[in-house]
């Protein structure tokens, strides 16, 4: 049990382009997801955390009209990179909690902006 | 804030060889405190976890980690490595509202 999916697992798209990325908790309702991005060889930073039904709270630093959150059912998220640039390549990782004491980690997403 | 440090960015070890994950944490009170194992293709699997009580937590895949409040740190170990152990390690700690923070990762490699 508790197995979250991502898809696509790999994407490259051209600069100016949006892309969107899809985290599903195939087992259980997530009442929350969170959205992380990891640069090659470094940690994982959190990108925002979404609650079903409401609007997702970014972390500091992070462009919330660049990185589009919905999360519009207790099984789906989505992360939408507007008008991606190649500053925005990187991997990015959903997670989806339905007790907050444990998060369950998608394989990740692999986004390369040409 | 909460932070945690890994000190070691890569270990090498044999196989059949025991095998510790240094992490140092950052915290008045005592800490919400995770391990987890990253291997390509694959999700973030969580390997134990430290809320209270018992200072050594046993975790899956054979594993284990110790709560030192005197040192701080939270420490992962394993007797006997397998090949299958090859991956990136994760310590983590998490926030009062339940926001996980990472440290850098420690990449493990297993050598015949």
């Amino acid at each position: 049990g508790a197995v979250v999916s991502q898809h696509p697992s790999w994407v490259i798209c051209k600069s100016g382009t949006s892309v969107k990325i899809e985290c599903r908790s195939l087992d259980f309702q997530a009442t929350t997801m969170f959205w992380y991005r990891q640069f090659p060889k470094q940690s994982l930073m959190l990108m925002a955390t979404s609650n079903e039904g409401s609007k997702a709270t970014y972390e500091q630093g992070v462009e919330k009209d660049k990185f589009l959150i919905n999360h519009a059912s207790l099984t789906l998220s989505t992360l939408t990179v507007t008008s991606a640039h190649p500053e925005d390549s990187s991997f990015y990782i959903c997670s989806a909690s339905r007790t907050l004491n444990e998060q369950f980690f998608g394989p990740g997403t692999r986004l390369t902006v040409l | 804030a909460q932070s945690v440090t890994q000190p070691d960015i890569h270990i090498t070890v044999s196989e059949g060889a025991s095998l510790e994950l240094r992490c140092n944490y950052s915290y008045g009170a005592t800490p919400y405190l995770f391990w987890y194992v990253q291997s390509p293709g694959q999700g973030l699997q969580l390997l134990l976890k430290y809320f209270s009580g018992d200072t050594l937590v046993q975790g899956i895949k054979g594993f284990e980690a110790e709560f030192k409040r005197s040192q701080s740190s939270f420490n992962l170990r394993k007797p006997s490595v397998h090949w299958s152990d090859a991956a990136e390690y994760f310590c983590a700690t998490r926030s009062n509202d339940y926001k996980l923070s990472f440290g850098a990762g420690t990449t493990v490699t297993v050598r015949a």
